[in-house]
């Protein structure tokens, strides 16, 4: 069965200073990977996904990297702001046999990012 | 384009009642995914939907809990008998196959009293 972990649980930094969020998990067998943002009480946004054969997507101020090998994924977050603060989710889906994916997304439990002015 | 949407955004039960959540995908989009999500927590998986058929529901915790989709459009969640147990935040995703990046609605938070 699949498990997510993402270290650290809670994450708090001055405003400015560029960080690492981290996710494992523990089947390599992995279709493609998604990290998401969610806001208190709000739904999730999407950030970036990754297919399990690139090694790393990038979207402005935001970079995630993927070692499907050693079952790792990393998020960094150039030059935070306040506005970044929110729970941040990876989460990844599975590869069947004949490379099928059905899309089901198993998360880990977030990791809470607080940056301060 | 418009995004996924939910109603209702909150939902406030008594327990035993009857219960029905909805959810508006993207058009086009012919995946369709439900999560439940305690305090805390990551998002749980509970059924996929492609088109009209739900092609896995290993996630629905019992048989009180029973989704449609049929016109494979707008899917409903439909919960029987509720319980405190079931007081979670409830999201919906929907993707152009079950192979893209899915994008997800507001949620719809039910309490259960």
């Amino acid at each position: 069965k699949q498990e997510v972990t993402q270290i650290p649980a809670a994450l708090s930094v001055p405003e400015g200073e560029n960080l690492v969020l981290n996710c494992s998990f523990t089947d390599s067998a992995i279709y493609n990977l998604q990290w998401f943002r969610q806001d208190p009480g709000k739904g999730l946004t999407s950030l970036l996904l990754i297919q399990s054969s690139q090694r790393e997507q990038t979207s402005g101020r935001l970079n995630a990297s993927l070692d499907k090998s050693s079952g790792r994924s990393t998020l960094y977050i150039a030059a935070s702001q306040p506005g970044d603060s929110a729970t941040y989710l990876c989460a990844v889906t599975r590869r069947y046999a004949g490379g099928t994916s059905y899309g089901k997304l198993t998360f880990g439990q977030g990791t809470i990012l607080t940056v301060h002015p | 384009g418009a995004g996924v949407s939910q109603t209702p955004s909150n939902k406030v039960t008594e327990k035993g009642k009857y219960v029905e959540l909805r959810c508006d995908p993207i058009s086009g989009h012919t995946a369709l995914y439900w999560y439940r999500q305690s305090l805390g927590q990551g998002p749980e998986f509970l059924i996929y939907f492609q088109g009209t058929g739900a092609a896995d529901d290993s996630g629905l915790p019992n048989d009180r809990f029973f989704a449609v989709r049929p016109e494979g459009s707008v899917s409903t969640l439909k919960i029987q008998r509720t319980e405190r147990g079931d007081s979670a935040m409830y999201l919906c995703a929907s993707s152009r196959d079950s192979y893209n990046e899915q994008f997800f609605g507001p949620g719809t938070r039910l309490t259960v009293l």
